[in-house]
């Protein structure tokens, strides 16, 4: 069964300083893989898709790192602000523009305190 | 462009009632996307739609849910009846070429 699994399910940190998230999946085969954001109340923003052929790509102060061999992605954030704080959910493609097949993981929630 | 527009943002309803949910894609996208999100299953796609026509719907949890697309600009999400499990956010995606989302900010559907 195709699943992608993130961790950790939620952390706090401090304004300024930088984290990592971590997506694994298991979906086969694989297309790309999306990052998105989604403040409360809101619906989820991309922040970056990745093919299997990338492995980095940055949106401002956020960086994703892709690992197609061993299935792993994570998403860095620097110098975090106030305003990072949100869940973020990694999503990933069996087919190029397949929007119907993908799968989500179930989300790290950020909390960034002053 | 305002993005994908959902209505309404709030619904409150009583088990048994009729809820619609409204959508307006971002104009330009073929593809539309029915999602509900739950704190125990996440995002859930629920029916997909390319060109105005179902393409998937295989999500639809049961003949209590239908959706409906008439045109390019409007699409609609049925409950009826409505029952307390169906409680959650309802979010409505466009795109061009199903490759990246455009997510509207979701209707949260309360029924009591």
């Amino acid at each position: 069964k195709n699943q992608v699994e993130q961790s950790p399910q939620s952390l706090i940190i401090l304004e300024g300083k930088n984290c990592t998230l971590q997506c694994n999946y298991t979906v086969s085969p694989f297309s790309n893989l999306r990052w998105y954001k989604q403040d409360t109340g809101r619906g989820p923003v991309s922040l970056t898709i990745m093919t299997f052929s990338e492995n980095t790509k940055s949106n401002g102060r956020y960086t994703a790192t892709l690992d197609a061999d061993t299935k792993q992605s994570s998403l860095h954030i620097t110098a975090s602000q106030l305003s990072d704080s949100a869940s973020y959910i990694c999503v990933v493609s069996p087919i190029k523009a397949a929007g119907n097949k993908l799968t989500f993981g179930g989300g790290t929630r950020v909390l960034v305190k002053p | 462009d305002a993005g994908v527009i959902q209505s309404p943002r709030h619904e409150v309803t009583e088990m048994g009632q009729e809820v619609t949910l409204r959508c307006k894609p971002i104009s330009g996208h073929n593809s539309l996307f029915w999602y509900r999100q739950t704190m125990m299953r996440g995002l859930e796609l629920l029916i997909y739609f390319n060109n105005n026509v179902p393409i998937d719907d295989s999500g639809m949890p049961e003949d209590r849910f239908s959706a409906k697309m008439p045109n390019a600009s409007f699409s609609t999400l049925k409950i009826q009846p409505s029952e307390p499990r169906d409680s959650a956010v309802y979010f409505c995606a466009s795109s061009f070429g199903g490759m990246e989302l455009f997510f509207g900010s979701g209707t949260q559907l309360s029924v009591l």
